[in-house]
């Protein structure tokens, strides 16, 4: 059973819009959600992380926005650049004490020109 | 920045073998995690340690075994190797069990005929 959704297998978004990715969620245990961004044959690049606790954390061009009550998050990146085309992935842990992540199957984002 | 150092990047084995990867953490870094990555899938969690004890086990199969030394380094010990254990094994660090800030190596390309 997949505890970390993410259903758009790919997303293409304009050069200088906003780009969205969500994710979803099953398991209410999990207290910190983490994205990272991959190139082929390249490990997971960390991005941003937010934890249950708060609804919002900003880096820069990336957002994550967090709705407990959906089970609900998402990655917005403004704007897009096309170096963000990448695969984007979605993970979880539960209570923060070396946990292992539990990653969605990630949202392939293309950056059109 | 110093990152995450994980040897070898390539290993090929034959089915029944062993074989044994490494992983350097970040400098200051205390905690390790292991996953394996399956062709088209998303990251699966091994094992992971914090100072040197085993902190949260994953899917790890009963042949696979771990260990973090002294120095924080970490080795994932595989035997009997089979085919469906061919994928990308990654290891990531972080700081004093920050499950929150995991940070990837790139990866050992694992691949057993």
């Amino acid at each position: 059973d997949q505890q970390v959704k993410q259903n758009s297998p790919s997303l293409s978004v304009q050069e200088g819009r906003i780009s969205i990715l969500n994710c979803d969620y099953t398991n209410s245990m999990f207290d910190y959600f983490l994205w990272y961004k991959k190139y082929p044959a390249e490990g997971p690049t960390f991005l941003i992380s937010i934890s249950s606790i708060k609804d919002k954390n900003e880096d820069g061009r990336f957002t994550v926005f967090l709705n407990k009550s959906a089970k609900h998050l998402s990655l917005h990146i403004v704007p897009s650049q096309p170096g963000d085309s990448a695969v984007y992935f979605c993970a979880a842990s539960g209570r923060g004490g070396a946990d292992g992540l539990t990653f969605g199957k990630g949202t392939h984002l293309i950056i059109q020109p | 920045a110093a990152g995450v150092i994980q040897s070898p990047r390539h290993l090929i084995k034959e089915k029944r073998e062993t074989a044994t990867l490494k992983c350097y953490p970040i400098p200051r870094h205390d905690t390790v995690y292991w996953y394996q990555q399956g062709p088209g899938q998303d990251p699966q969690f091994l094992i992971s340690f914090y100072e040197k004890m085993q902190s949260d086990k994953g899917s790890i199969p009963d042949r696979f075994s771990a260990q973090q030394f002294s120095d924080y380094h970490s080795e994932l010990n595989m035997s009997s190797l089979e085919l469906g254990d061919s994928a990308l094994y990654f290891c990531a660090s972080s700081l004093q069990g920050r499950t929150y800030e995991q940070y990837f190596g790139p990866g050992t390309r694992l691949t057993v005929t």
